[in-house]
């Protein structure tokens, strides 16, 4: 049974740039959440989707954007990429909102 | 989300048992408490979860005090690889069963020494 998974592992952008990253969950799950890690810090909530619908929002700006697919997989975009936007981007999965269970993340880098 | 308060830091010989402290007194009665851990770069692992009762897994045993106040995670037999940040969490109970955003604090760092 396969876990969350995201893509991709790595990527580097430049300041100004658009980033799209990915996430698919657990078998069986139809919730996607979104969390934002900056070096030394612990996970910060971005947001949440559920039924193709954006459930919960963090406090983040509307450069933050998201995306849930029919078949639960969902996007995060990042517009205008600041330096500050560097960071481990997390995905987590559940089943109606329950336990999620996270993915292994995307390191995005912005020079 | 119910305010936690975990120790910063926490050491433990290996093949010990780990207990790890979080005071939550802010706890609404339907509330869960969380425990999550994560290894240096990687993403958070799910430990366990209770209400009210101790709970056990293959990985840890949840203690939680009667009146809810605070709890305990005990990892029995301690390795190297249970180096980690662990994260003690209640998440406010969005309606229902569900659970939305997880607020993580600064959590314990546990380190194991051989």
């Amino acid at each position: 049974d396969a876990g969350v998974t995201q893509s991709p592992t790595h990527l580097i952008k430049t300041r100004g740039q658009q980033v799209t990253l990915r996430c698919s969950p657990k078998s069986g799950h139809d919730t996607v959440s979104w969390y934002q890690q900056a070096l030394g810090q612990g996970p910060q909530f971005i947001f949440q989707y559920y039924e193709e619908e954006e459930r919960q929002r963090g406090n983040f700006p509307d450069r933050f954007s998201g995306h849930q697919f029919p078949n639960y997989s969902s996007e995060l975009n990042v517009n205008a990429l600041l330096l500050g936007d560097s960071a481990l981007y997390l995905c987590a999965s559940s089943r109606r909102m329950i336990t999620q269970y996270f993915g292994p993340g995307t390191r995005l880098l912005v020079l | 989300d119910a305010k936690t308060t975990q120790p910063p830091s926490m050491d433990c010989a290996e093949g010990r048992a780990a207990n790890l402290p979080c005071n939550h007194s802010t706890i609404s009665g339907n509330e869960y408490v969380y425990w999550y851990r994560q290894i240096h770069s990687q993403g958070p692992q799910y430990i366990i979860h209770g209400l009210k009762n101790n709970e056990t897994n293959e990985m840890a045993s949840l203690i939680i005090t009667e009146d809810r106040k605070s709890s305990t995670l005990i990892l029995p037999h301690a390795t190297l690889r249970d180096t980690a940040v662990y994260y003690c969490i209640v998440p406010k109970n969005a309606g229902g069963t569900s659970y939305g955003k997880l607020t993580f604090g600064q959590g314990t760092i546990l380190t194991v020494h051989p």
